[in-house]
């Protein structure tokens, strides 16, 4: 079956701007959790969906938002953005709530410049 | 507050030989841990994970090792390949948030 998939894999986006990412999980996965990667502060945790609802949430400012959609794929925005965004963007899914054997997409870089 | 970090940051071993990664985490609250490959370019892999009432689980060529009482997890690669050069972090999940901390990762580099 399809692994996760995140869209879109590449990005460039202006100081200011907003985003949106997206990740479809794999079929029958429930939870989507979202990370943010860079060489600095390594992975971090964004936050976590399952059945649209946001049942975990990191330490970022909020200018960062995401949402679950009723078919499980999510989407998650940044707002405002910031130099300091520039980074890899992780989805993983996951059947359940928790992080039991999440699979993870190969992730949007996004580039803010 | 809680952290996840390994001793070794850079590991370089030959091939065949057996790879073990090292990494101590801080909380005591933490039942889950998880090991994870990542590649150049691509999003991390997971690899196996143990729960905290278990010692030791075996996979394929890898086996996780947890010392509850040092709080210090380990990842053993036996027959090490090629293929097997990742960066690699250990994470856990746990205590009151249950969310997914990552330690700073483990370049392993095999020579062939």
């Amino acid at each position: 079956k399809a692994g996760v998939t995140q869209t879109p894999r590449y990005l460039i986006k202006t100081r200011g701007q907003q985003v949106t990412l997206s990740c479809s999980p794999i079929s029958g996965h429930r939870s989507v959790s979202w990370y943010q990667q860079t060489p600095g502060q390594g992975l971090q945790f964004l936050f976590e969906y399952f059945s649209e609802t946001q049942r975990n949430k990191g330490n970022f400012p909020g200018r960062f938002s995401g949402r679950q959609f009723s078919n499980s794929r999510s989407e998650m925005n940044v707002s405002t953005l910031e130099l300091g965004d520039s980074a890899l963007y992780l989805c993983a899914s996951s059947w359940g709530v928790g992080h039991t054997e999440a699979f993870f997409g190969q992730g949007t870089r996004l580039t803010v410049v | 507050g809680e952290n996840v970090g390994l001793h070794l940051p850079t590991l370089s071993v030959q091939e065949g030989d057996n790879s073990i990664i090292n990494c101590a985490y801080s909380n005591s609250a933490s039942d889950y841990f998880i090991w994870y490959k990542q590649e150049s370019g691509k999003g991390p892999q997971f690899i196996i994970d143990i729960r905290s009432n278990m010692d030791k689980r075996q996979g394929q060529r890898v086996t996780v090792l947890l010392n509850k009482t040092v709080k210090h997890l380990s990842l053993q690669i036996a027959a090490t390949q090629p293929g097997d050069s990742a960066v690699y972090f250990c994470a856990e999940v746990g205590g009151a948030t249950n969310k997914l901390i990552f330690g700073t990762g483990t370049l392993l580099a095999v020579q062939p």
